[in-house]
């Protein structure tokens, strides 16, 4: 019930896009986004419950699609700050909608380059 | 604001000693979890607290792991007759039990078993 991931990893140039995919095969409650740079803890993004929200930080953003239990994290204009592994960390709705245990994908690493 | 603490952040250990982690939560957050991470993975969970109580534990969790949160405060992570397979980040994370479940992470213990 691990989460996959997609891509595993993505080079970009300063300025570009890059969108990154969590897919799940069973129902989920929630999705969070975290971000962690080498030999540091993972860094909170944003959490997306069921519901197809869409939410935004900055120029990163994500959405969840609860028909394909699949979220997306969107990240514009990249920044040299950007750079590290992204995780998504899933909560499933037969969890009782509790948030407490979550499950992450591989992670994506993301480098931007200048 | 005092995030999360986690002491020793380095352990180097030989097989068959035991270890011990301290996590110490953000001071208001009921809910302490307890993940470990190996290269390229992203966060397993392992155990989660809520105040005193423990509340799941994963089935990876083999019998010579234990832990405890004996006043509802800061956690320790027990190891016993350790093995190379042990080797590994040992993360702590701690949230609200109200709310969305926002997971804060500590630096982590880098445990390292010869």
């Amino acid at each position: 019930q691990q989460p996959v991931q997609s891509p595993q990893a993505v080079i970009l140039r300063e300025g570009e896009d890059a969108v990154i995919n969590c897919s799940s095969s069973k129902a989920l409650y929630s999705v969070h986004w975290y971000r962690q740079k080498h030999g540091e803890a993972p860094v909170f993004l944003m959490i997306l419950l069921k519901g197809g929200e869409q939410k935004g930080h900055e120029k990163i953003s994500a959405s969840f699609n609860e028909k394909k239990q699949q979220s997306s994290l969107y990240l514009t204009a990249s920044q040299l700050s950007y750079s590290g592994t992204y995780f998504c960390g899933t909560a499933l709705s037969d969890s009782g909608g509790s948030n407490y245990k979550l499950t992450f994908g591989k992670g994506t690493l993301l480098t931007v380059n200048p | 604001d005092t995030g999360v603490s986690q002491d020793p952040r380095h352990k180097i250990t030989k097989r068959g000693q035991n270890v011990t982690f301290r996590c110490d939560p953000i001071s208001e957050h009921n809910r302490l979890y307890w993940y470990r991470q190996t290269l390229g993975q992203g966060p397993e969970f392992l155990t989660y607290f809520q105040n005193e109580a423990q509340l799941e534990k994963s089935r990876l969790l083999s019998d010579r792991f234990s832990a405890e949160r004996p006043k509802g405060s800061f956690s320790t992570l027990e190891i016993q007759r350790t093995e190379q397979g042990d080797s590994a980040m040992y993360l702590c994370a701690s949230s609200l039990s109200s709310g969305l479940g926002k997971q804060f992470f500590g630096p982590g213990t880098r445990l390292t078993v010869l």
